[in-house]
C-alpha cells in the first residue's frame, strides 16, 4: 500500500463493549496489510496480517480485521474490550510491494474504561 | 536470540554530540530495518538491510545519519552532531526474509533518544 490512513487518533470504549479501529489504504497493487499494537514502554507486537488469502483475518487476543477492496478498508474489530487492550494500534501497509518497507498509519490510541 | 535486542534502551545526549544505537536481530533473520517514531507521529522508515545487498538508505533524513550491519547480523545506527529534532524512539525490526511479508516482522523495544 502506498499510504495508510487511520481515521481516529483516539477511541474510547467501555470494558465489555465492541472495539472498532478504522483504517483505509491506498494502493495500485494488491497490498499486504497488518495491525500492530504497542503497549506503553513495550515493543510493537503483530496482531494480524492480510496477505491476499482470506479477506477476514483473525489475530491474537480476539482481534480480527476484514479486508474490503471495494471500500479500500482494513478495519480492526473485537467483540468485547478488555482493560488490557488499552494501547496504541497501528495499521501498516507494505510500502513498495517487495522490499519490506512498511508504511505506518498515524496510530489510534484505544482507551478502555471500567 | 529469542527477540530483537536494542541498546541502550534510553539515551540522553547533548546537542552536537554523536550517538550510536545498536540492534541485535533474531538469529538467522536476513532482513533488518530501522524506523523512527517521533512524538505524536507515526513510524518513519529509515534504512533497510537485506543479506549482502546494498542497503536501502532512502529514508535517512540527512547525511548526519548512517548505519552499518556487520557480518549480516548486528547493526549500528549512528547519528552525528545530534540536533533536538533527532529526539525520538528508534526502532529496529528483523524479518526472516525481506520482502516476503508472510514471514512477518519482529520489532525490538526501541531506544529512546533525547537530545538536550
Amino acid at each position: 500500500a502506498q499510504s495508510v490512513t487511520q481515521l481516529d487518533s483516539h477511541v474510547s470504549v467501555s470494558e465489555g463493549t465492541p472495539v472498532l479501529l478504522r483504517c483505509n489504504y491506498s494502493s495500485s497493487y494488491s497490498p499486504s496489510l497488518f495491525w500492530y499494537v504497542q503497549h506503553p514502554n513495550k515493543g510493537l507486537q503483530l496482531l494480524l496480517k492480510y496477505t491476499s488469502a482470506a479477506t477476514l483475518v483473525k489475530g491474537i487476543n480476539g482481534f480480527e480485521a476484514e479486508f474490503k477492496k471495494s471500500e479500500t478498508s482494513f478495519h480492526l474489530t473485537k467483540p468485547s474490550a478488555h482493560m488490557s487492550d488499552a494501547a496504541e494500534y497501528f495499521c501498516v501497509g507494505d510500502g513498495s510491494g517487495n522490499t519490506g518497507k512498511l508504511i505506518f498509519g498515524q496510530g489510534t490510541t484505544l482507551q478502555v474504561k471500567p | 536470540g529469542a527477540g530483537v535486542s536494542q541498546s541502550p534502551s534510553n539515551k540522553v545526549t547533548e546537542k552536537g554530540k554523536d550517538v550510536e544505537l545498536r540492534c541485535d536481530p533474531i538469529s538467522g533473520h536476513t532482513a533488518l530495518y530501522w524506523y523512527r517514531q517521533s512524538l505524536g507521529q507515526g513510524l518513519e522508515f529509515l534504512i533497510y538491510f537485506q543479506g549482502n545487498s546494498a542497503p536501502d538508505k532512502s529514508g535517512l533524513p540527512s547525511d548526519r545519519f548512517s548505519a552499518e550491519r556487520t557480518g549480516g547480523s548486528v547493526s549500528t545506527l549512528t547519528i552525528q552532531r545530534t540536533q533536538q529534532e533527532d529526539s525520538a524512539v528508534y526502532l529496529c525490526a528483523s524479518s526472516l526474509k525481506g520482502g516476503a511479508f508472510n514471514y512477518g516482522y519482529t520489532f525490538g523495544s526501541g531506544t529512546r533518544l533525547t537530545v538536550v
